[in-house]
Parts: structure tokens; C-alpha cells; sequence
């Protein structure tokens, strides 16, 4: 089982439209959450942190379930410009870096 | 303040050839990473540096690939020799402290053919 598991989609909405990604991790005693943006052909960037109590920035709402051990990304009113790959990343004890999910294609179609 | 520079942008080797990245991280960030990323894949942790030590290199293929960050600045990746499935783009990341939020540069796109 992968450490950090995503659906690929490609999960395409009109514009305007709510759409949630889901993320689960298979280590328990993992430590910290993040959700990267990847552009086509761009390096991954920081979009938010994770904290256990949920936190929001603008339209994107970040939640943690640590007792589902899954992480969740919920884009309300999306923009073209959101389309790009959302990467679930999870840092675990015992080995600090960051531990990548594949990622979850967004299409954000006019 | 500059990102994270990375050089060269684009490579294409043939298999059996050596290849060497440069990665220049943010100004005083003591973490330094070396990631691969395969098409369609998120990105896997080859190395990791705090100041000029080996944190982890759990995932590094050590019969090709090395790495090296000397005086805890700089670092370099080299592969030799090259395989076909070395084809992947080479992120390097730095972060000021282990365990937070990465920057990462624009990536070295390999070609092996």
C-alpha cells in the first residue's frame, strides 16, 4: 500500500463550480499535512498547511481526519486558473522530508 | 529574495553516459532536497541534506546516483551511468528548518534515450 494515496482523476467542473479532494495516509504517526499546486510542467508550490482544527485561505478549505487518516481539499467557486494537479503531502516521524501522493488533475472548464 | 536555482534546465543523454545538476538553494535555508519526479507521479525524496550532512538517502540508488552539498550551500546530483528509466524531471527544494514547507526550483528535465 502506498504511504500516501490520492484518486488521479482527472476531475473536470464548469467554472464556478465546489469541487473536494480527498487524500489518505497509511502511517499513523504521521506529523504534518500539506496540499501542494503543480502547474503543467512547473515545480510543485505550497497552496496550504493542514492543522487538525481545519483551516481555510480565500475558497480553498483544508480539513484533517486523523482518525480516517485522510486529508481533505474542498475549492469553492473554481477559477480557470485553478486548473493544475493537487499533490497530497504527508511528513512522517523518522523521516522529515515530505512524502508525495501522485496527485489529483483539475480541469476547470469554461 | 531569489528562489531556488537550478541548472541545467533541459538534458538529453544517452543511456550508459554520466550526467551532473547544480542546485543553488534560498539564501540561509540549512535543508536542501533532492526529488524525482516521473511523469504522472508525485515526487519521490532521493537525498536530503541538513547543512553539509546526509539526513536520509533510504531511497537514493547508490550503485548510479550520488549527491554531495559542500560547505552546506551548493549541491550536485550525478547519475552514472544513466538508465533509461532515470528519465524524469530532478527537483531540488530547500526549507529552513526539517520537517516544514518546502521551496522548490524549477526542476532539470532528463532525457535518457
Amino acid at each position: 500500500r502506498k504511504e500516501v494515496e490520492q484518486d488521479p482523476g482527472p476531475f473536470n467542473v464548469p467554472e464556478g463550480a465546489t469541487v473536494a479532494f480527498n487524500c489518505t495516509y497509511s502511517n499513523s504517526a504521521s506529523q504534518s499535512f500539506f496540499w501542494y499546486r503543480q502547474d503543467c510542467r512547473k515545480e510543485p508550490k505550497l497552496l496550504m498547511s493542514v492543522y487538525s482544527s481545519g483551516n481555510e485561505d480565500g475558497r480553498f478549505t483544508a480539513q484533517l481526519n486523523r482518525a480516517s487518516q485522510y486529508i481533505s481539499l474542498l475549492i469553492r467557486d473554481s477559477k480557470l486558473s485553478d486548473s493544475a494537479t493537487y499533490l497530497c503531502v504527508v511528513t512522517n516521524t523518522g523521516r522529515r522530508a515530505l512524502t508525495f501522493g501522485s496527485g489529483t488533475r483539475l480541469q476547470v472548464q469554461p | 529574495e531569489a528562489g531556488v536555482a537550478q541548472s541545467p534546465r533541459y538534458k538529453i543523454i544517452e543511456k550508459r553516459q554520466s550526467v551532473a545538476f547544480w542546485c543553488n538553494p534560498i539564501s540561509g535555508h540549512a535543508t536542501l532536497y533532492w526529488y524525482q519526479q516521473i511523469l504522472g507521479q508525485g515526487p519521490k525524496l532521493l537525498i536530503q541534506f541538513q547543512n553539509n550532512g546526509v539526513v536520509d538517502d533510504s531511497q537514493l540508488p547508490k550503485d548510479r546516483f550520488s549527491a554531495e552539498r559542500l560547505k552546506g550551500v551548493d549541491s550536485t546530483l550525478k547519475i552514472q551511468p544513466a538508465k533509461l528509466e532515470d528519465s524524469a524531471v530532478y527537483l531540488c527544494a530547500s526549507s529552513p528548518r526539517t520537517g516544514g514547507w518546502q521551496y522548490f526550483g524549477p526542476g532539470t528535465r532528463l532525457t535518457v534515450t
